[in-house]
């Protein structure tokens, strides 16, 4: 199974932009790239994914390597409610997903 | 609609107990896996299943079982418990297998065995 690569933790001032790193070298061409964010005694909850073109919705954008070997997600202007794990997940075609042990943001106003 | 829904809460057992956890979704989901997190850790995929009466080992498979006899359930059961499956169990679900479908979760089973 493919596997990710995240820092263990970053921080940030409020309403500023985030850069989320990811590093996925054994990605397959089928492998999704899906990003989630989990808060203290919650379920992870879906943020983003994306196959091989840069992708945006509401919640964030999400930037992917030409060569799919890393990504990036991308909170345009993080508030104190974005203060969460966050992990960069591979899902398989056949639905598997590995995650790793995820970034921990910390947002400071 | 109530999403992914997991019962107990919460639960205590002694080692050598079995018991089973629920999980249920009612957005007609085919795909629904079992995941456990373990302290500062990220989620470990336990078992999964594509579809009703189809189940797959994920990572983490040793001392579970699974059954998929509804498209709506989901149980994941302990055997026998031991102190190494104390965790927080975790039950997602998505509209089919495939990659670029977002997964659901519930909202966690805090298990301890002692």
């Amino acid at each position: 199974d493919a596997k990710t690569t995240q820092p263990n933790s970053m921080e940030s001032n409020e309403e500023e932009p985030v850069h989320l790193p990811c590093n996925h070298s054994t990605i397959s061409g089928t492998d999704y790239i899906h990003w989630y964010r989990q808060l203290p005694s919650q379920g992870p909850e879906y943020v983003i994914h994306g196959l091989t073109s840069n992708v945006n919705n509401r919640m964030a954008s999400l930037a992917i390597a030409e060569d799919r070997k890393s990504s990036t997600l991308i909170l345009h202007r993080a508030t104190l409610r974005d203060a969460a794990v966050y992990y960069c997940i591979l899902r398989e075609v056949a639905g598997k997903s590995t995650f790793g042990d995820g970034t921990t943001l910390t947002v400071k106003p | 609609n109530a999403g992914v829904t997991q019962t107990p809460k919460f639960q205590v057992l002694k080692t050598g107990q079995s018991m089973t956890l629920q999980c249920a979704q009612d957005m007609n989901h085919e795909y629904m896996s079992w995941y456990r997190q373990d302290p500062g850790m990220g989620l470990r995929l336990i078992h999964y299943s594509v579809g009703a009466g189809i189940t797959d080992q994920g990572e983490v498979p040793n001392g579970y079982n699974v059954s998929r006899s509804t498209t709506e359930d989901f149980p994941l059961r302990l055997l026998s418990a031991a102190p190494s499956q104390t965790s927080v169990y975790f039950c997602a679900s998505s509209r089919a297998a495939g990659g670029p479908r977002e997964q659901f979760f519930g909202p966690g089973t805090r298990l301890t065995v002692l």
